[in-house]
């Protein structure tokens, strides 16, 4: 089974700053990676997703995240933080069950950002 | 385009009382559905998962169902809840067909579970 892990529950950051999220995965087959974002009580929103091709993908609000097969990575940036990008991240990678395709999450970061 | 409904926002039960959860899908057919369930700081645990009308598969033992009625509807299922169950419920939906690895899964608004 695959499977994803995200460093940190929470990161910090100020306004204007640079936001790392990391997350490393696990595979035994090349990867189909996604990036989750959520707001409070509400539904999870793609930001972007890996599949194959180009290593650096970019997403929705300024985020990228770039593949790096090398350090089974797929760490999530954005050159400067807003307010509004405070909310819980999650790195989620495609798993199969019996032969049905499934999404595995991992624990989410927490970002928080500071004026 | 595709939208995804699930109802009701919050719900609070008392230990022991029925539960049943309802999402639909509208602007696709057959799409593969699922249920998760989330508490903080353990991420998203998947439920159950349904690939057509009738076929739910569990990915852990607990004490809820799944049921498929039709083809864009799922609905989450419990006879006696107990206190464990409260949480954040997710339904969510893919795209069948072609390659289900490389497809992301589009969400629901969640429901908040208090088992009190």
């Amino acid at each position: 089974a695959q499977s994803v892990t995200q460093l940190g529950s929470h990161v910090s950051v100020s306004e204007g700053a640079l936001v790392l999220l990391r997350c490393n995965y696990s595979s035994s087959v090349p990867p189909y990676l996604f990036w989750y974002v959520q707001y409070p009580n509400q539904g999870l929103q793609l930001l972007l997703k890996y599949t194959t091709g180009a290593t650096l993908v970019k997403g929705i609000n300024g985020f990228e995240a770039e593949f790096k097969k090398s350090e089974t990575s797929f760490h999530l940036t954005k050159p400067s933080a807003h307010m509004s990008d405070a909310a819980e991240y999650f790195c989620a990678v495609s798993d199969q069950n019996s032969g049905y395709s499934t999404l595995t999450f991992g624990k989410g970061t927490m970002l928080l950002v500071s004026p | 385009s595709q939208t995804i409904h699930q109802w009701p926002a919050t719900l609070v039960q008392p230990v022991g009382s029925p539960l049943s959860l309802e999402c639909t899908v509208e602007g696709t057919s057959n799409p593969n559905l699922y249920w998760y369930r989330q508490a903080a700081g353990r991420g998203l645990q998947l439920l159950f998962y349904s690939v057509g009308i009738g076929q739910i598969s569990s990915e852990v033992p607990q004490n809820l169902s799944a049921s498929r009625p039709q083809d864009r509807q799922f609905i989450l299922s419990s006879k006696k809840l107990l206190l464990s169950d409260s949480g954040f419920y997710l339904c969510a939906w893919r795209k069948s067909g072609g390659n289900p690895m490389n497809t992301e899964a589009f969400f629901g608004q969640g429901t908040r579970l208090t088992v009190v």
